[in-house]
């Protein structure tokens, strides 16, 4: 069965600085993989997917992310941080075979002006 | 634009009682899925359905049962609540086929406690 791990609960950065969220998952062929941003009050919206290809996928709202298979990681990446980018983002992996998609614990990202 | 709509968003509800929790989305959607959502624990799988009538159990089914008789609604059933049941609970849809071939579609949510 796969599974991912965010290692980081809660990030503060400052606005205009960078961010990276890490994750990581476990899955024994090929994996499908997702990040998703929820901001309060508000259902998850998908902000970029891997399925096969260039290993660096660009996303939504200037969010960019980077497949390493060597290292089982998905990380995302936003060059510099918007206040509006204050929310919980979830990493996400699924598998061809399967319906069901599996998400990680979230990291909390927080804006300091 | 998909909308999936989840038709409380909050409800109070006392140990014993049955609560339905409804959604209903309205693109004609083949899979819809039933999440619960808690702090540290991100989104866990309750239930899910790719077709009317059919359902298949996610990683954690137990409290809970779940209806779908019509593609567009899938109504989550807690026979008899309980206090462990208070949570976020997250309604999600996507198109035709194995969920990795498109995205997931998601409700804003249904806060539920359980006094």
């Amino acid at each position: 069965a796969q599974s991912v791990t965010q290692p980081d609960i809660h990030i503060t950065v400052s606005e205009g600085a960078s961010l990276e969220l890490r994750c990581n998952y476990s899955y024994g062929a090929t994996p499908y993989l997702f990040w998703y941003v929820q901001s309060p009050g508000q259902g998850l919206q998908l902000l970029l997917k891997y399925f096969s290809g260039d290993t660096l996928v660009q996303g939504i709202k200037g969010f960019e992310a980077e497949f390493k298979r060597s290292q089982s990681s998905f990380n995302l990446r936003k060059p510099s941080v918007h206040w509006s980018d204050a929310a919980e983002y979830f990493c996400a992996v699924g598998a061809s075979n399967d319906y069901k998609l599996s998400f990680g614990a979230g990291t909390t990202v927080t804006v300091r002006a | 634009d998909v909308k999936v709509t989840q038709s409380s968003r909050y409800l109070v509800k006392r140990t014993g009682e049955k609560v339905f929790l409804e959604c209903v989305q309205d693109m004609d959607h083949e899979n819809m899925f039933w999440y619960r959502q808690d702090p540290g624990l991100g989104l866990r799988l309750i239930y899910f359905s790719y077709d009317v009538k059919m359902k298949e159990k996610g990683d954690i089914p137990e409290g809970y049962s779940v209806s779908r008789e019509k593609k567009e609604r899938f109504s989550l059933i807690l026979e008899s609540a309980s206090t462990n049941q208070t949570s976020m609970y997250l309604c999600a849809s996507s198109q035709e086929g194995r969920i990795n071939t498109g995205e997931l579609f998601f409700g804003e949510g249904s806060r539920l406690t359980v006094l």
